[in-house]
């Protein structure tokens, strides 16, 4: 079966440090791989995807930064945090374009300070 | 371009009484529908799925969703409450492509 890790799972952070989030899935291969932050009551906010390695998609330009080294991890990267990077950081995974559901990990949950 | 539409931020029904989360989508081609669902402090986990098959889909934990092209519509209902179904549930869609967009959400209070 397929399984999706996330770590650190809490992280505290003051302003303008650095920040490397990551996220890696067993048991599929070539899995599109997605970045999103949800704000305190608030949806989920695509930031990143990926189709493959070193094909990295944005959606939303700031800060943040998004690399996929290998087949099955994703990495989410800020050379400076800001106060509004505070928040909710999913990785998902999912199959093709077809009809197919997204995989959520457990989620990291960032304080910038 | 897709878009979702959940109406209801916040939810709250009584411990027995019928769910009812409204859901109402955009999609210029047939679109494949989920419904999530997001305990607190957790990722998403997948509650239902449409994809194109028959229009009235069961899931998980006694929900099901009705599928109606002629409303743009994919409402989530469960008949009967339970305290544990207190969570956020989100709506989905996704077309063809490797993107899906999700509703704003809605908070399920449940009321002993």
């Amino acid at each position: 079966s397929q399984t999706i890790h996330q770590w650190p799972a809490t992280l505290v952070q003051p302003v303008g440090s650095p920040l490397s989030l990551e996220c890696t899935v067993e048991g599929t291969s070539n899995p599109n791989l997605y970045w999103y932050r949800q704000a305190a009551g608030r949806g989920l906010q695509l930031l990143f995807y990926s189709v493959g390695i070193g094909q990295i998609s944005s959606e939303v330009p700031q800060n943040l930064s998004a690399s996929r080294p290998q087949d099955r991890q994703f990495i989410l990267s800020s050379k400076k945090l800001l106060l509004s990077d505070s928040g909710f950081y999913l990785c998902a995974w999912s199959r093709g374009t077809g009809p197919y559901e997204q995989y959520f990990g457990p989620g990291t949950r960032l304080t910038v300070t | 371009a897709q878009s979702v539409t959940q109406l209801g931020s916040h939810v709250s029904v009584s411990e027995g009484a019928l769910v009812l989360l409204r859901c109402n989508y955009s999609s210029s081609v047939p679109p494949y529908l989920f419904w999530y669902v997001q305990y607190p402090n957790q990722g998403l986990q997948l509650l239902l799925k449409y994809t194109s098959a028959a229009t009235l889909v069961k899931g998980i934990n006694g929900f099901e969703a009705e599928f109606k092209k002629s409303e743009t519509s994919f409402h989530l209902t469960k008949p009967s409450a339970h305290m544990s179904d207190a969570a956020e549930y989100f709506c989905a869609v996704r077309t063809g492509g490797f993107k899906t967009i999700f509703g704003a959400g809605t908070r399920l209070f449940v009321k002993a």
